[in-house]
């Protein structure tokens, strides 16, 4: 079947650290991967994805880029806020139906 | 951007009585929901998808006559847990898909206490 695994955390960085997210897939199949974010308080939002291999998702300073050879799509981002202090889910996708599959989730602090 | 609203956000109810979600699509219209339920430290398990004007598709292993799911119009779907236990407290989350655009949308969640 198809599975996620993300890092587990909970992870701790002071302002302008350098963040990674690990996260490795197994499908059955190509997927499209995803990477969400969770706001205290907030529903899910879509941070970035990417639908094919070596294509890099961006946004708000957060890249990801799909690797078929790793099955990964680590998410990175150069320097982090406080305000991106969150909850981190890394997603798959198959086929056209739009079910997506979750990783249980990483949550990020960041310190000032 | 569009939202996607659940009520209630919390909810504590006895053991045996049905307890009602809803999720609404507040500005855009969705022809198919999702609900999903959360454990603590776990990921979001997939629990049915909902279909305007249409049964529910639900996935292996969940009960469709304990979670009830409705979804009467393009812009409501309502997921009832019927007869709740202490087992069925969790964190549920709906997500809804635009008709026009196809993008996906999260709710809140919802979190159930049974005692």
């Amino acid at each position: 079947g198809n599975s996620v695994t993300q890092m587990e955390g909970p992870v701790t960085l002071s302002e302008e650290a350098f963040l990674t997210i690990n996260c490795t897939y197994t499908a059955t199949g190509y997927p499209s991967l995803f990477w969400y974010v969770q706001y205290p308080g907030e529903g899910l939002q879509l941070l970035l994805k990417a639908t094919k291999a070596d294509d890099k998702g961006s946004n708000k300073g957060f890249e990801a880029t799909y690797r078929k050879e790793t099955t990964s799509f680590h998410l990175e981002k150069g320097s982090v806020q406080v305000s991106d202090s969150a909850v981190y889910f890394c997603a798959l996708q198959l086929g056209s139906n739009y079910k997506l599959t979750f990783g249980k989730g990483t949550l990020l602090t960041v310190n000032p | 951007g569009a939202v996607v609203s659940q009520h209630p956000s919390w909810v504590i109810c006895k053991s045996g009585t049905s307890v009602k979600i809803e999720c609404r699509s507040l500005d855009f219209q969705a022809t198919t929901m999702f609900w999903y339920r959360q454990f603590p430290k776990q990921s979001l398990m997939l629990m049915a998808t909902s279909n305007e004007g249409s049964k529910a598709t639900y996935e292996q292993g969940v009960e469709k006559d304990k979670f009830l799911i409705n979804h009467a119009s393009l812009t409501l779907s309502t997921l009832t847990v019927t007869s709740a236990h202490p087992e069925d407290s969790s964190f549920y989350i709906c997500s809804a898909r635009d008709r026009v655009s196809g993008e996906l949308f999260f709710g809140e969640g919802s979190r159930l206490t049974v005692l």
